[in-house]
């Protein structure tokens, strides 16, 4: 089946530092959203991409669909301790009408943002 | 307000002891997923409701099922919960459409099992 692998996998940056982590597939994906989860909650939509070099921004976040359709990449601008959590992107491939599109996620990124 | 809620925030059971976890929705979302995601592991789909239509997948244990009575709740049973079953449980929503859909999170059930 799929992956997404992410990178990089964990990151210490102190505040202030901009932060920049991307999605990389085998297969080809229609859709990239991405995720952000804190501990002991649900993962909460960040931002999501639906043509291929679309760059959208939410904030200090920016993300990006791939023109190769096989990644994808964001970006965290002046990170503040708030950012603390776990990233994850996560991709659908277009599925027949009257049918759920289901997503393939991300492995994750751990962001802890020092003082 | 949440759009998706679970209840029980924390769910503690026996081993074999059946449980039951809930999700409601308030915006009426056709399609309803619970998944299931262990410490720093990206979450995992054991299976999804396309309005009435139920549809498990192929590597979810039978030990895991579900209910959908209505549009806005859906029920996960755990028959006889192992000691590999504690995990967060998680459901999510979203509106089948062509383009642009979007896939919401409820704030999950964490189960501990003794």
């Amino acid at each position: 089946g799929q992956q997404l692998n992410q990178s990089p996998q964990s990151m210490f940056i102190q505040e202030g530092e901009d932060v920049s982590m991307n999605c990389t597939s085998s297969s080809i994906f229609n859709t990239w959203l991405w995720y952000k989860q804190d501990p002991g909650e649900g993962p909460v939509l960040l931002i999501a991409l639906y043509k291929a070099g679309e760059l959208t921004s939410n904030g200090r976040l920016t993300a990006q669909f791939g023109i190769t359709r096989k990644d994808s990449f964001l970006n965290i601008s002046a990170s503040i301790p708030s950012d603390v959590g776990i990233y994850f992107c996560a991709g659908r491939q277009n599925t027949e009408t009257g049918t759920a599109s289901k997503l393939t996620f991300g492995t994750g990124t751990r962001l802890q943002v020092t003082l | 307000d949440a759009m998706v809620i679970q209840n029980p925030r924390y769910q503690v059971t026996q081993f074999g002891k059946p449980v039951t976890l809930s999700c409601s929705q308030t915006l009426n979302h056709n399609v309803m997923y619970w998944y299931q995601q262990k410490s720093s592991q990206a979450p995992k789909l054991l299976f999804h409701y396309y309005d009435k239509d139920f549809n498990n997948e192929a590597d979810t244990p039978d030990n895991f099922q579900s209910r959908r009575p209505n549009t806005s709740f859906c029920f996960l049973d755990i028959r006889s919960p192992g000691l590999g079953d504690a995990a967060m449980y998680l459901c999510a929503t979203s509106r089948r459409t062509a383009t642009n859909e979007k896939l919401f999170f409820g704030s999950g059930t964490q189960l501990s099992v003794l």
